[in-house]
């Protein structure tokens, strides 16, 4: 079975732009959350989702935003891009969302912005 | 809040030689913990998971780790350490209500031949 997925694997934009990144979670799998991890630090929480609605909402400003899909796959986006969004952003899935589920994390996508 | 603590941000270890990992956690409750590795350029594969219960628990490619309630730790070993171990390695807890991780910031294993 496949992983989680995500696309594209990298990116570079400029500042002010916008960004949108793309996630599908494993087969079944119905929660998905996005993470940033900023070179050198461990992953910080963006968004979670589970059955298309917002569950949990990490320390982000409201240019990054994100929904799920009625296929539980999920977008990442981000507006008016700064220079400190450069990271790789991952998603992870997990069956559902609930005491020590597994989430399960895909490559990543290494956004550059210049 | 929670969080977690990796004290260690660089280990080297020779070939063969034993690893152990520090991880200390913050948290009110019997934590969820987990131990992930993160190789260049790729995303984080679970190694192994502590929920309640026994508190030595094992995992892929050869790893252990124990829970320590006294110490709020919850350290990483391995026996014998592959080249192919190197990596970086995160110890992350779940935050209970949200059911986020907090991740600590890593400890990077280099693996001398």
């Amino acid at each position: 079975d496949a992983g989680v997925t995500q696309s594209p694997t990298h990116l570079i934009k400029t500042r002010g732009q916008h960004v949108t990144l793309r996630c599908s979670p494993i087969s079944g799998h119905k929660s998905v959350s996005w993470y940033q991890q900023v070179l050198g630090q461990g992953p910080q929480f963006i968004f979670q989702y589970y059955e298309k609605e917002e569950r949990g909402r990490g320390n982000f400003p409201d240019r990054f935003s994100a929904r799920q899909f009625p296929n539980y796959s999920s977008e990442l986006n981000v507006n008016a891009l700064l220079l400190g969004d450069s990271a790789l952003y991952l998603c992870a899935s997990s069956f559902y969302r609930g005491e020590g589920q597994p989430q399960h994390f895909g490559d990543g996508t290494r956004l550059s912005i210049l | 809040a929670q969080s977690v603590t990796q004290p260690d941000i660089h280990i080297t270890v020779s070939e063969g030689a034993s690893l152990e990992l520090r991880c200390n956690y913050s948290y009110g409750a019997t934590p969820y913990l987990f131990w992930y590795v993160q190789s260049p350029g790729q995303g984080l594969q679970l190694l192994l998971k502590y929920f309640s219960g026994d508190t030595l628990v094992q995992g892929i490619k050869g790893f252990e780790a124990e829970f320590k309630r006294s110490q709020s730790s919850f350290n990483l070993r391995k026996p014998s350490v592959h080249w192919s171990d190197a990596a970086e390695y995160f110890c992350a807890v779940e935050d209970s209500g949200t059911y986020k991780y907090i991740f600590g910031t890593g400890t990077r294993l280099k693996v001398l031949a």
